[in-house]
């Protein structure tokens, strides 16, 4: 069956680069997803990286995605304390329109 | 702003009681999803509804819990019994039929 795997936990010093990684099993994915979620909120889309691209740029966010290894990445240029937050990879099902099958988050903390 | 919206935001129920959760999806989206999210289990998806029809409710224990749309801008997730270990935040995404669901602020459900 579908998984996302990431893992747990990443800690970074405010203003260096932060990397959080994905790997994923449905090779028919259409749509790769990059969710963030603060203390107390729901999740919100950070940004989406459609199946046919391998790199996707959006001011301090860049999605990386290596379809032969199933690697997805997100890398937070400049990383501020703001940032702190989990962090759901999650790709769509196959034909199943836009069910989702989400990773278990990474919890990603910016020190000062 | 275009956002989904839940009710209640924080319920604190006894064991053995009815609690309703009702969302409100985005004007226009046609799915309609409910997932549970705590400490040990992460993200799991209860229900997914297309124009307002059960699609998928295999995640959701059917001895206790049911989820309806009794129109296009209300969804409700009810638990009857409700019991200690529902303690959980309940979220509601709507999206369109293929690309990003979009999360409401959770339902933070305390069973004692």
């Amino acid at each position: 069956g579908e998984d996302v795997e990431q893992s747990l936990f990443l800690s970074v010093r405010e203003g260096d680069s932060s990397v959080i990684n994905c790997t994923y099993t449905d090779s028919s994915s259409t749509y790769l997803y990059w969710y963030k979620q603060e203390p107390g909120a729901g999740l919100q889309l950070l940004t989406y990286i459609f199946s046919n691209m391998d790199m996707k740029q959006d001011q301090r966010l860049t999605v990386l995605l290596n379809k032969k290894d199933k690697h997805l990445s997100l890398r937070i240029a400049d990383t501020q304390t703001g940032d702190s937050a989990i962090y759901f990879c999650a790709e769509s099902i196959g034909n199943a329109g836009n069910m989702l099958t989400f990773g278990g988050g990474t919890r990603l903390m910016v020190k000062p | 702003d275009a956002r989904v919206t839940q009710t209640p935001r924080h319920k604190v129920t006894e064991m053995g009681q009815e609690v309703t959760m009702r969302c409100q999806p985005i004007l226009g989206h046609n799915t309609v999803f409910w997932y549970r999210q705590t400490m040990m289990q992460g993200l799991e998806l209860l229900a997914y509804f297309r124009n307002r029809a059960p699609l998928d409710d295999s995640g959701m224990p059917k001895d206790r819990f049911s989820a309806e749309m009794p129109d296009a801008t209300l969804a409700t997730l009810k638990i009857q019994p409700s019991e200690p270990r529902d303690s959980a935040v309940y979220f509601c995404a709507s999206g369109l039929e293929v690309g990003e669901q979009y999360f409401g602020p959770g339902t933070r459900l305390t069973v004692t």
